[in-house]
């Protein structure tokens, strides 16, 4: 049963760059899914920020994209979250999730497992 | 972006009783391919969400069968057949046809 845990600093100053890690355990990220970001904040609901393939190919959330960076590291397993320029608006649990293939398809579906979420907040 | 909505907002259960949630969206989520790619989560208090249902009415791993969905094209609906008192939460629906993929604003359930 793969595992996902996210690990990061909870207080971001605005204009700073926010910084999260997920560490997938019983698992690889090497293996043929995405692995996603998404977050949830009380004025938002739940957010798609973007997410990585094994090869490396990223999609981004295009009212996000000018902001962020995902990044692969298979030798820790693991993949992280930069989203620069922070505002109060980008407040919010920020979970990591694998998003599941159909087969056949390279295109990444529903969300299954997610982490537990970490809770970042945009203050000075 | 695909749009989302969910109704009820929140609904009240008796346990035993069956509930019903809607979800529509804002552009046919039925794919060539003849999948419907429309997706159900749970969120327990506390707890990040969980997978219920995928493609519309594939129940994920570990889910019992008094959960249901079903729909195609813009309306989709998730049914509990005999709500327990671990159903609580709120429940989203997701379109991933389309990037980004978007949620439902939620409905609350919850014990009467």
């Amino acid at each position: 049963q793969v595992r996902l845990q996210e690990s990061g600093p909870g207080l971001v100053k605005p204009s700073g760059t926010l910084s999260l890690t997920c560490v997938v355990s019983d698992g690889s990220v090497s293996s043929s899914n995405w692995w996603s970001w998404v977050r949830q904040s009380p004025g938002k609901g739940l957010e798609w920020i973007g997410e990585i393939y094994h090869t490396g190919s990223t999609n981004y959330n295009p009212s996000l994209k000018s902001r962020v960076t995902i990044s692969l590291d298979k030798s820790k397993n693991q993949f992280s979250l930069r989203l620069s320029s922070v505002t109060a608006a980008d407040t919010a649990v920020y979970y990591c999730a694998r998003r599941l293939i159909l087969t056949g398809y390279n295109k990444g579906e529903w969300f299954d497992p997610w982490g537990q979420g970490t809770l970042v907040t945009v203050s000075s | 972006d695909i749009v989302m909505t969910q109704s009820p907002l929140s609904l009240p259960v008796t346990p035993g009783e069956p509930a019903s949630i809607s979800c529509r969206s804002s552009h046919s989520l039925l794919h060539s391919n003849g999948f419907n790619y429309l997706h159900w989560y749970l969120q327990k208090p506390g707890q990040s969400p969980q997978l219920l249902i995928y493609l519309g009415s594939d129940r994920a791993s570990g889910v019992p069968d008094r959960f249901s969905g079903s729909g195609s094209g813009t309306d989709f609906t998730l049914k509990i057949s005999r709500v327990e008192a671990g159903d609580v939460g709120v429940y989203y629906c997701m379109q991933s046809l389309e990037t980004p993929p978007t949620f439902g604003g939620g409905t609350k359930v919850e014990i009467k």
